[in-house]
């Protein structure tokens, strides 16, 4: 699998668009690229995926260039309870729920 | 979706013994997966639970330390072994779902403190 590189931390004021980048160069044809957040004390939970250009839904938006070797997650107008650590994950199809986790950004949202 | 119910969801316990941490699940489900989270840390996967036979480790995790059980497509169970300090973390059960889902549902975690 695709390994994937994402800053450790980001800090944004509530209201705010919060961009997060995601680096995937190895990325394979069959592999898509997911998007999980973490609250403290809770496991974690499946925000968005997407294989090419964007996807958006209620929570967020994936945008892939062409390329696919990078995407990024925008969350718009965040509020203090976006706080939470977000992982970018490549998933094979076939094996979407086998998940190798990489580091995370840690998202802290202050008024 | 599926709802998934991890239990102890905290404990502490004395180094030398051992834990067993229950992961029920409210539908039959095809996968079903452990992860560890060290403190501060992200989560790494333990192993596949297989219904029916014997589990699928990660490189670095053997049945010896984390024996895992799966006896239906509902319940697995994850037992942390002579149990060291370096065990402290959070267990987490994960499921993926049959029908072309591509996302794996979490338990809460069962924090684990070893003194």
């Amino acid at each position: 699998l695709a390994k994937t590189t994402q800053p450790i931390s980001m800090d944004s004021y509530e209201g705010q668009e919060v961009n997060i980048t995601c680096s995937h160069n190895n990325i394979a044809t069959n592999d898509y690229i997911t998007w999980y957040q973490q609250f403290p004390s809770q496991g974690p939970r499946f925000i968005i995926q997407g294989y090419k250009t964007k996807v958006t839904n209620e929570v967020a938006s994936l945008f892939i260039p062409a390329d696919r070797k990078s995407s990024t997650l925008s969350l718009p107008r965040v509020s203090l309870s976006d706080t939470a650590v977000y992982y970018c994950l490549v998933v094979s199809t076939g094996t979407a729920s086998k998940l190798t986790f990489g580091t995370g950004t840690r998202l802290q949202v202050t008024l | 979706s599926a709802v998934i119910s991890q239990k102890p969801s905290r404990d502490i316990c004395q180094r030398g013994t051992s834990l067993t941490i229950q992961c029920q699940v409210d539908s039959q489900v095809t996968m079903m997966f452990w992860y560890r989270q060290q403190p501060g840390q992200s989560l790494t996967l333990i192993a596949t639970a297989n219904q029916g036979s014997e589990a699928t480790y990660e490189s670095g995790f053997v049945i010896d330390k984390f024996p895992i059980s799966r006896p239906n497509l509902t319940f697995s169970t994850l037992t942390v072994s002579n149990m060291s300090p370096e065990d402290s973390s959070i267990y987490l059960c994960s499921v993926g779902l049959a029908g072309g889902r591509t996302e794996a549902f979490f338990g809460q975690g069962t924090r684990l403190t070893v003194v």
